[in-house]
């Protein structure tokens, strides 16, 4: 079955500087990659995905980038801001064939400091 | 939006009980999920199911069952609850893959702290 690693476990940096989340899976058949974040006492929220035949999506300050060949993908927030503070969670699933629930990586806490 | 209640925010219940986590969604939708979150652990799959009374075994079912008698409810069974059971429990919705805004993205309830004693 699928497998995902996801580094670092956590993550500080300071208000305004840009913050990287890598990921990498197991399944070549795998084809969708969504990122969710966690704030404090809430579940999971899908903010950005990307699918395996486009290698880059855009969504204001935040950025997710797929290396199919490489089997990683990787999450890019610019210019962060204190509410960006939360864990990160990338995970991937074959959304065609196979068991298509989403594989979860093992999260990422990220801390802006102000 | 699509709104995923979980019943309990926090339970607290005893080595041996059988305990129900009740998870119900208000959009519809066919494929539901439990996961439970661990720290360091990420989320792992326990159970889903892509329709009523359909059911798969995620990754780690041992000592949980479910049980999908409408559409929209999906509910977690511990059949003798243990301390190593001790958890986060998150329910999810997965939307249709062709249906805006999120086309196929899940939609999570707030999650439900189970402490076994």
């Amino acid at each position: 079955g699928e497998n995902v690693e996801q580094h670092p476990s956590t993550l500080s940096v300071q208000e305004g500087d840009s913050a990287v989340i890598k990921c990498t899976y197991s399944d070549s058949a795998s084809n969708y990659f969504p990122w969710y974040k966690q704030e404090l006492g809430k579940g999971p929220q899908l903010i950005i995905d990307i699918r395996s035949n486009v290698g880059e999506k855009k969504d204001q300050r935040i950025a997710v980038t797929l290396n199919k060949t490489a089997k990683h993908f990787s999450l890019h927030i610019t210019e962060t801001q204190p509410e960006d503070s939360a864990v990160y969670f990338c995970a991937a699933s074959n959304r065609l064939t196979g068991r298509r629930a989403l594989t979860f990586g093992s999260g990422t806490r990220l801390q802006v400091q102000p | 939006d699509v709104k995923v209640t979980q019943s309990s925010r926090y339970l607290v219940k005893r080595t041996g009980e059988k305990v129900f986590l009740e998870c119900v969604q208000d959009m519809d939708h066919e494929n539901m999920f439990w996961y439970r979150q661990d720290p360091g652990l990420g989320l792992r799959l326990i159970y889903f199911s892509y329709d009523v009374k359909m059911k798969e075994k995620g990754d780690i079912p041992e000592g949980y069952s479910v049980s999908r008698e409408k559409k929209e409810r999906f509910s977690l069974i511990l059949e003798s609850a243990s301390t190593n059971q001790t958890s986060m429990y998150l329910c999810a919705s997965k939307s249709p893959v062709d249906s805006p805004p999120s086309f196929g993205g899940y939609t999570f309830g707030s999650g439900t702290r189970l402490t076994v004693v």
